[in-house]
């Protein structure tokens, strides 16, 4: 179940903070995402690396910065914190191999900004 | 890019009865088909998923269904028990493409 992990799990913090989001998995994937999840429970991708590289970058303001320092983590920041930021945020590992696209989420991360 | 619709956004059902979830899809060439389960405060996780090479999956109380010519696949949950409410996401995709576009995810609750 320790898969992949996230921390911190729950994150309060003010308006125009900067803020960061640690992932890691353990599975030995190649590709790691960030997904939004807000109160209307859609699961939104936001970014996406394979082996270190940035594959997919949604349309996401410039305040969240991702970095991949290896394949096994992922990282997101966010400068200057909107209350619009408010979400779970997941992190998710696969292995995109062409037979399995299995995507396993880690325990998210509930921010919340004041 | 694959679009994914979900039906309906919530479904109640007496416990013991089956639950059917319906979701379509935009991309023909789409030939995976996961699904994922959220309780609440938890993460999504995969409880089911079929290829595109098979009509029919089971596993124990939940299977699901995959029509590729009407291009919808369901997801069917029977003898429901209270464990079962929960989000559920259908999501699509096609071999060696990273990205799984989810549906908006549907509300089951099973009502004890």
């Amino acid at each position: 179940d320790t898969a992949v992990s996230q921390t911190p799990k729950y994150l309060v913090t003010q308006m125009g903070n900067d803020k960061s989001i640690k992932c890691e998995q353990n599975l030995g994937h190649d590709t790691m995402y960030w997904y939004k999840q807000d109160s209307k429970k859609f699961l939104k991708i936001m970014f996406s690396y394979n082996n270190k590289e940035l594959i997919i970058n949604e349309t996401v303001p410039n305040r969240f910065s991702p970095k991949s320092p290896d394949k096994a983590h992922l990282n997101l920041h966010i400068n200057s914190l909107e209350l619009g930021d408010s979400a779970v945020y997941f992190c998710a590992s696969s292995h995109v191999s062409g037979s399995e696209e299995t995507q396993y989420f880690g325990p998210g991360t509930r921010l919340l900004v004041l | 890019g694959e679009n994914v619709e979900q039906h309906p956004s919530t479904l109640s059902v007496q416990e013991g009865d089956s639950a059917v979830i319906k979701c379509t899809y935009s991309d023909s060439a789409s030939n995976y088909f996961p699904w994922y389960k959220q309780e609440l405060g938890k993460r999504p996780q995969l409880i089911i998923d079929i290829r595109s090479n098979v009509g029919e999956k089971k596993d124990q109380r939940i299977a699901v269904t995959l029509n590729k010519t009407a291009k919808h696949f369901s997801l069917h949950i029977t003898e429901t028990q209270p464990e079962d409410s929960a989000v559920y996401f259908c999501a699509a995709t096609t071999y060696g493409n990273n990205r799984l576009a989810f549906g908006k995810g549907n509300q089951v609750v099973v009502i004890p």
